[in-house]
């Protein structure tokens, strides 16, 4: 396992288009978080899963950013009617959590990201 | 709620001086995890040390050793012989592992500018 991947690295769409993110996340990690960035901020949290359970949605997550985990493995962000406060850079990651699972692997792995430019 | 605050939003310290970023954070949980992350320009984010809320004993990794105060929320990271491959935004993040609450949160962040 070679950590967590995420593809495509860069997108370009055009205003208005549906976009779709996925992770591959560290095999045994229960949980899969996604997070957005922008320049020089830090990641703002947009939702996590604990296995196939979608646990937690942050505000930031409209009614156009959808997220699914089918199965518990990998994950998919998808975005519907892009806007330009869209771009940003998305992250993923995916961490060992819940309370079988104190100790040393409890840190987050962080995907390189997919970075969004909505023209 | 949690919340993770970083006061620092830009530093610099001088090669191989000692410096150190702050943060403290907000919960009513007494079992978490604290984290700093590093995220060099343009590249992926790593982990630079972990601390167990219950662990007295502050963590240290090589150059790096934090200062975890629990009772003043307050988690440090001291950076010792700054070198120019630190250069890069320095993020605490806060995660319990209880049940269903298992958020990561992170801080806004601090820019560590090491000079030759």
């Amino acid at each position: 396992d070679t950590g967590v991947s995420q593809d495509p690295r860069h997108k370009i769409t055009k205003r208005g288009q549906n976009v779709t993110f996925r992770c591959d996340p560290i095999s045994e990690h229960n949980r899969l978080y996604w997070y957005r960035q922008t320049l020089g901020q830090g990641p703002e949290f947009l939702t996590y899963f604990q296995n196939e359970a979608q646990l937690e949605k942050s505000r930031l997550l409209s009614d156009r950013f959808s997220a699914e985990r089918p199965k518990g493995s990998f994950s998919t962000l998808e975005i519907q009617r892009t806007e330009q406060g869209d771009s940003a850079m998305y992250l993923c990651a995916s961490s060992l959590g819940g309370q079988s699972y104190p100790g040393r692997n409890t840190e987050a792995f962080f995907g390189q990201g997919t970075r969004l430019t909505v023209v | 709620a949690q919340t993770v605050t970083q006061s620092q939003p830009e530093m610099s310290v001088q090669e191989a001086e000692t410096v150190t970023l702050s943060c403290t954070y907000d919960t009513s949980e007494s079992n978490y995890y604290l984290f700093w992350y590093k995220q060099p320009p343009s590249r992926q984010m790593i982990l630079v040390i972990r601390q167990e809320a219950y662990k007295q004993q502050n963590a240290t990794e090589n150059r790096f050793s934090v200062n975890f105060q629990k009772a003043a929320k307050s988690f440090s990271l001291k950076i010792s012989d700054s070198q120019l491959g630190d250069t890069a935004m320095y993020f605490c993040a806060f995660m319990t592992w209880r049940g269903s609450q298992g958020n990561l949160i992170f801080g806004k962040g601090t820019k560590l500018s090491v000079k030759p």
